[in-house]
C-alpha cells in the first residue's frame, strides 16, 4: 500500500533562498510529524499537526521555519532565508490517532543541502 | 546532557552473531520506548515498542527496557547481513506525541 510520500527527494539552494518541502501522509492519518535529520546528530522534532487541534510547533529552531496542513491532509514545511546550517534530511512521519502510541510511520525524506 | 544517549558505533559483527544495541535515557517520564530501523537512504521503520519495564520478543529481536536503571536493550539473534542498517532508540511520555530519538548506532553484519 501507499505509504509517507516526501518531494522533492534532494534539494540543492542558495543561503538565502526560500525552499517548500512537501509531505503527502498515509490516507486517513491524522496526526502529521516534521523530524529534521543532521548529520551526528539523530532525529530532531520540529512540529506536530492532529487534526484540527492547534500544532504544536515547539520543536521549530527558529521564525525562520513554518508548517501547514491544508485539509487535514498534504503538509507543507517552508524555511525562508535559508541558511547553511539548515542543512539536513527532513523527515516527515504520519500515525492513525487511534493507534498505540508512538507508531509514527515515516517517509523517505527530503535531502536539503544549502550552498 | 541529552535526554537520551546512544553510543554511534560503528558496530562491525560477522553473521550469525548476537548484536546488542543499548540507550541510556535521563527523564523518568518516559514510559514508551521504541526501536526503528533505518537503511541508507530511507526513512525509519519501527522494529519494536514496548510499553513501560520488561521484555518483548519478536523473532530474532528482543527488546528490553529497565525502568530503574533508565536503560533499554535491543538485542539481534542469529545477525544477517541484511540487518545491516542504523539502529534509533526514540522515547515517549505519557500524553505526548513527541518522540525523543537517540543518535543511531550504525551496524554492519559481515557475510
Amino acid at each position: 500500500g501507499a505509504g509517507v510520500s516526501q518531494s522533492p527527494s534532494n534539494k540543492v539552494t542558495e543561503k538565502g533562498k526560500d525552499v517548500e518541502l512537501r509531505c503527502d501522509p498515509i490516507s486517513g492519518h491524522t496526526a502529521l510529524y516534521w523530524y529534521r535529520q543532521s548529520l551526528g546528530q539523530g532525529l530532531e522534532f520540529l512540529i506536530y499537526f492532529q487534526g484540527n487541534s492547534a500544532p504544536d510547533k515547539s520543536g521549530l529552531p527558529s521564525d525562520r521555519f513554518s508548517a501547514e496542513r491544508t485539509g487535514g491532509s498534504v503538509s507543507t514545511l517552508t524555511i525562508q532565508r535559508t541558511q547553511q546550517e539548515d542543512s539536513a534530511v527532513y523527515l516527515c512521519a504520519s500515525s492513525f490517532s487511534l493507534a498505540r502510541v508512538g507508531t509514527q510511520y515515516f517517509g523517505p525524506g527530503t535531502r536539503l543541502t544549502v550552498l | 546532557q541529552k535526554e537520551v544517549e546512544q553510543d554511534p558505533g560503528p558496530l562491525s559483527v560477522p553473521e550469525g552473531a548476537i548484536v546488542s544495541l543499548n540507550c541510556t535515557y535521563s527523564n523518568s517520564a518516559f514510559q514508551y520506548f521504541m526501536w526503528y530501523r533505518q537503511y541508507s537512504r530511507k526513512g525509519p521503520e519501527l522494529l519494536m515498542y514496548t510499553y513501560s519495564s520488561g521484555n518483548k520478543e519478536d523473532g530474532r529481536f528482543t527488546a528490553q527496557v529497565d525502568k530503574s536503571s533508565k536503560y533499554i536493550s535491543l538485542f539481534i539473534r542469529d545477525s544477517q547481513p541484511s540487518d545491516s542498517a542504523t539502529y534509533l532508540c526514540a522515547m515517549m511520555t505519557g500524553g505526548s506525541e513527541k518522540l525523543v530519538f537517540g543518535k543511531g548506532t550504525k551496524l554492519t553484519v559481515n557475510p
